[in-house]
């Protein structure tokens, strides 16, 4: 079965220190997309950020930065400077070539942050 | 440029009831996802409409069927509700051009059963 695990149900960080959320996954297909989504209270899914499995360098984007272990099947997910705005819901999430028109999620990690 | 809009925003139906939630695309969009999120989960996916047509479909009953309009805006229709079919209930939408095509996600429906 296609799942992602979540480990952490919920995190808190200091503003503008850095945080690190958890994400595994399990597929037996080579090639495959991985999202990060943020869900804040007004409950729209918003793109962090998204890695192509075939590719082997990290992803980036302004603040946030993943670091992805296709062996180890592992795509955390890297906020810097974190703000008051980044507190949400955030999504770990794939999709396969063979499931290209749905993505499988994770539970959730719930991240506060503290001012 | 307006992003995907659902309404109704809330909707509260009694066991057994039917009820109908619309998704309209983002502008230049043809292709509607629909997903269930239950409380403190991650989004289940229940169905893709591409050209008027269910193109793939999640592990969900025959009670829960679907429509995409010329427009390419999109209707989730729920029979026979049950309590267990309350949750948030959200549209995403993407242009077909691939597995790549990022999604687009609106504010959702939060349908209550009761």
């Amino acid at each position: 079965a296609q799942t992602v695990t979540q480990s952490q149900p919920e995190m808190s960080v200091q503003e503008a220190e850095t945080v690190t959320l958890s994400c595994t996954y399990d597929t037996s297909e080579s090639d495959y997309y991985l999202f990060w989504y943020k869900q804040p209270p007004s409950r729209q899914m918003i793109l962090v950020i998204r890695q192509e499995a075939y590719k082997q360098q990290n992803a980036t984007e302004n603040r946030f930065s993943v670091n992805f272990q296709k062996a180890a099947k592992s795509f955390s997910l890297k906020i810097s400077d974190s703000q008051l705005g980044d507190a949400a819901m955030y999504f770990c999430a794939y999709r396969t070539l063979d499931s290209n028109y749905q993505l499988i999620w994770g539970a959730g990690t719930k991240l506060i942050i503290k001012p | 440029d307006a992003g995907v809009t659902q309404s109704p925003t809330h909707l509260i139906k009694t066991r057994g009831q039917q009820v109908t939630l619309r998704c309209s695309p983002k502008s230049g969009h043809d292709t509607v996802s629909w997903y269930q999120q239950a409380l403190g989960q991650g989004p289940q996916f229940i169905f893709q409409y591409y050209e008027e047509e269910e193109r793939q479909r999640g592990n969900f009953p025959d009670r829960f069927s679907g429509h995409q309009f010329p427009n390419y805006s999109s209707e989730l229709n729920v029979n026979a509700l049950l309590l267990g079919d309350s949750a948030l209930y959200l549209c995403a939408s993407s242009l077909d051009t691939g597995w790549d095509s990022p999604l687009h996600f609106g504010n959702g429906t939060r349908l209550t059963v009761t």
